[in-house]
């Protein structure tokens, strides 16, 4: 079975500040992990994925997130907070159910940028 | 569009209502996946298709839920009997295979029912 907590359902942030939204997760298989964007009123965007090999993973919008193994997290960081940013944030991890594919999600971390 | 479609965009029902919502998936894509997302929660998987076969139904909430789908194509879920509780929006993704683990999904803008 795999699960996905993220830590704060609500993050705010200043115009220009660090971004951090908070992904730990469990799996019982080598994970994958993926962070999706939803902006408001539209569908779920990939922002970025890990797979194998780098575990510095680098997405669009200059997001990016490290896989730690060590610490099963998978934290998504910005340097530097944009308005456009604001919208909600899923954290997922694939796992698998009757042999077929399975994504988790998590609960979503909206987050806020203050001007 | 090249998009995943999803139709209506919109749904209010009376409670005790059926309602069926449409997803048209990207076209060529094996993989088929409905969720829920009601108002303040995470996304909840309800069933996977690959083809026009469901391997995973196991987060349908109840025998109220039931999906199809044809071939690769569109598929429709389908709620008998509508409860105020099924208010959510109800979201559709596909993908290219469904194997791996590893793929992306790529989502439709969801469908939002209101059941008065």
């Amino acid at each position: 079975a795999q699960s996905v907590t993220q830590l704060g359902s609500h993050v705010s942030v200043s115009e220009g500040a660090l971004v951090l939204l908070r992904c730990n997760y469990s799996s019982s298989v080598p994970p994958y992990l993926f962070w999706y964007v939803q902006y408001p009123n539209q569908g779920l965007q990939l922002l970025l994925k890990y797979t194998t090999g780098a575990t510095l993973v680098k997405g669009i919008n200059g997001f990016e997130a490290e896989f730690k193994k060590s610490e099963t997290s998978f934290h998504l960081t910005k340097p530097s907070a944009h308005m456009s940013d604001a919208a909600e944030y899923f954290c997922a991890v694939r796992g698998y159910s009757g042999g077929y594919q399975k994504v988790t999600f998590g609960t979503g971390t909206k987050l806020q940028v203050i001007p | 569009g090249a998009g995943v479609s999803q139709s209506p965009s919109n749904k209010v029902t009376e409670k005790g209502k059926d309602v069926e919502l449409r997803c048209d998936p990207i076209s060529g894509h094996t993989a088929l996946y409905w969720y829920r997302q009601r108002l303040g929660q995470g996304l909840e998987f309800l069933i996977y298709f690959q083809g026009n076969s469901a391997p995973d139904k196991s987060g349908l909430p109840s025998d109220r839920f039931s999906a199809e789908r044809t071939g690769e194509s569109v598929s429709t879920l389908t709620i008998q009997r509508t409860q105020q509780e099924d208010s959510a929006v109800y979201l559709c993704a596909s993908s290219p295979s469904g194997q791996g683990g590893f793929e992306t999904q790529y989502f439709g803008p969801g469908t939002r029912l209101l059941v008065l």
